[in-house]
Parts: C-alpha cells; structure tokens; sequence
C-alpha cells in the first residue's frame, strides 16, 4: 500500500483558481469513486472538504470541488482567499478495506 | 454534536505498548460508521492505521498489522488503539476519527494527542 502522490507545494495569488492533484493506482483512485480531500492549519485535526470524489460536505464553502479522471484526483479551489493557505491531503478507500493518504500538498496564498 | 477526543499517554518507552482511548459523545458508537485511527508524524502526512466497526471487525494498515489492535467498548461509548514494540518512528500525533461507511471518508476528528517514543 504505497501512498498517494501529491505535489509538494502550489502557490496562487487571491482570487485565482489553483488545481492539486493526486495520483494513484487501479488499487486505489482509479477503483474506487471513494476520494477524500483535508484540509489541515497549523496544529489543527484535517477538515473534510471533498468526499467521493466531488461531493461537499455541508458548510464548506463552494468554491472548493473536486473531480477524477483514470487514476488521478483533484483538488480546485476557485477565487482563492488567505484563509485557503493550508496543507491539503487528499486520501482513497482502497483494496481489502483500507485507507491510503497522498503525501500532502502545501498551499501558499501570494 | 459529535465529538471525539483522545486520552492516554504522552511518552511511551521505546519497546513498549502505546495505548490510547477515543471517547465519542454526541453519537452512538453503535451507528453506522467506522471509528479510525490516523497518525502525523512531526512536519509529515498522514497515515491510516486502522478502523474499526462496533461489530468488532477490523481492518489494519498493511504495514502496521503486525503491531496494532484497535477494540471496541459499546457500553462506554469509547473505542482503543494498542501499537506494540513501539520506536522513535511511532513518534506522532495521534488522531483518532468518524468514517463513512462506504468510502472512508472522515468528518469528525479529534484534536488529536501527541505521543512520544523515548527513553
């Protein structure tokens, strides 16, 4: 079970669109419409923004959304706001009932 | 309002049995979800260790299967992690965390506890 491949970092400045993606297998992403995206400030539990591939769960703000295309997943964030700068990890349901996390991906607002 | 929070431990010796308890109020641990356990390593991601069902059934990280036990308590509302021959590399804050059914996906975490492994 080899974790999800995720850039390092992206940047934007407010107001722009940027995209994360997330990179897996046939096992995992490619399997499965079960990808999830966090959301995790400094010292802080991971906050849900996306479950199953492109759903929001309530409260969070529809400017984030999600979509998937063979093995890879991603993570857009539209009219970027200071607020959006975070780590965002994206995870999969995989094979034999398991969980597999991407590497995380540090986003920093210009 | 479903909370989780974490207990036990903050130091554990290297060797040893790393043990913690998540407490869940707000819902029934009898619901339809799995109850996790997610870890972060200092300045590093996230990796799943396991989850559980109130049925009992488990379901482990492939490479942690071999240390970890995570049970059930119905009647407290509690749910446990136990990582065995623990080293500096368990080192981590630990989160513990409500999952959908179908999919994994978690939207109620504890704040989570860090532990670390040192003698």
């Amino acid at each position: 079970q080899s974790a999800l491949t995720q850039p390092a970092s992206v940047s934007g400045s407010p107001g722009q669109s940027i995209t994360i993606s997330c990179t897996g297998t046939s096992s995992d992403v490619g399997g499965y419409n079960y990808v999830s995206w966090y959301q995790q400030h400094p010292g802080k539990a991971p906050k849900l923004m996306i479950y199953d591939v492109s759903n929001r769960p309530s409260g969070v703000s529809n400017r984030f959304s999600g979509s998937k295309s063979d093995n890879t997943a991603s993570l857009t964030i539209s009219g970027l706001q200071a607020e959006d700068e975070a780590d965002y990890y994206c995870s999969s349901y995989a094979s034999s009932t398991t969980l597999v996390f991407g590497g995380g991906t540090k986003l920093t607002v210009l | 309002q479903v909370q989780l929070q974490e207990s036990g431990p903050g130091l554990v010796k290297p060797s040893e049995t790393l043990s913690l308890t998540c407490a869940v109020s707000g819902y029934s641990i009898r619901g339809g979800y799995y109850w996790g356990w997610i870890r972060q390593p200092p300045g590093k991601g996230l990796e799943w260790i396991g989850s559980i069902y109130h049925s009992g059934s488990t379901y482990y990280n492939p490479s942690l299967k071999s240390r970890v036990t995570i049970s059930v308590d119905t009647s407290k509302n509690q749910f446990s992690l136990k990582l065995s021959s623990v080293t500096a590399a368990d080192t981590a804050v630990y989160f513990c965390a409500r999952l959908r059914y179908s999919g994994y996906a978690g939207g109620y975490w504890g704040q989570g506890t860090l532990v670390t492994v040192s003698s």
